[in-house]
């Protein structure tokens, strides 16, 4: 069957300093992957979706970028963080396929000092 | 562009209570739906879906059915327990690609 694992599960992180934030999928191949960011008491906003290796996009425009250096990793990274950034960050995955649901990891709550 | 539109929380109900949370839709396409919760300090879990008009999905007793005429997908459960204490987020996806757009989620607190 297939997992999804996120790490760390929280993280508290100065204001300035860089984050990476890593995503892993297991007993699939070539999946969608998808980061999102979920403000307290929020729905969920979209941040970077990817088909493939090296194939990234982007939904909003910010200090964050992601990187898909596997088929199955999905790193979301920035240099200098900023106080907004604070919230929990979920990553999915799906099939390639059209209309399938998309697969959650448990989610990096981060807080931005 | 899709867009989904859930009925405004928090909702808070006692435990055997009947369940209610309204979704409506906009969509181009012929989307499919989907109902997913979220337990306090989780991701979110899969909990139904349904592909096509007039399909009902069903899991641990929560129902929701496609309907193409109201453009909606409402969740129901007819006897709610304290552990369905979550948020429920309703989404669709695009008919190309496997992007989801999610509605704003609605929280459920149920008292014993």
């Amino acid at each position: 069957s297939q997992t999804i694992h996120q790490w760390p599960a929280t993280l508290v992180q100065p204001v300035g300093s860089p984050l990476s934030l890593e995503c892993t999928v297991e007993g699939t191949s070539n999946p969608n992957l998808y980061w999102y960011r979920q403000a307290a008491g929020r729905g969920l906003q979209l941040l970077f979706y990817s088909v493939g290796i090296g194939q990234i996009s982007s939904e909003v425009p910010q200090n964050l970028s992601a990187s898909r250096p596997q088929d199955r990793q999905f790193i979301l990274s920035s240099k200098k963080l900023l106080l907004s950034d604070s919230g929990f960050y979920l990553c999915a995955w799906a099939g390639g396929l059209s209309n399938q649901p998309q697969h959650f990891g448990d989610g990096t709550r981060l807080s931005i000092l | 562009g899709d867009s989904v539109t859930q009925m405004e929380g928090p909702v808070t109900l006692s435990e055997e209570a009947f369940l209610t949370i309204n979704c409506t839709y906009t969509a181009t396409g012929y989307p499919s739906l989907f109902w997913y919760v979220q337990y306090p300090g989780e991701g979110l879990q899969l909990l139904l879906k349904a592909t096509k008009a007039d399909d009902k999905g069903s899991n641990k007793g929560f129902e929701a059915t496609y309907r193409k005429e109201t453009t909606s997908f409402h969740l129901e459960k007819g006897s709610v327990q304290v552990s369905d204490s979550a948020v429920y987020f309703c989404a669709l996806s695009e008919t190309s690609g496997s992007r989801l757009t999610f509605g704003e989620g609605t929280q459920l607190t149920v008292n014993p």
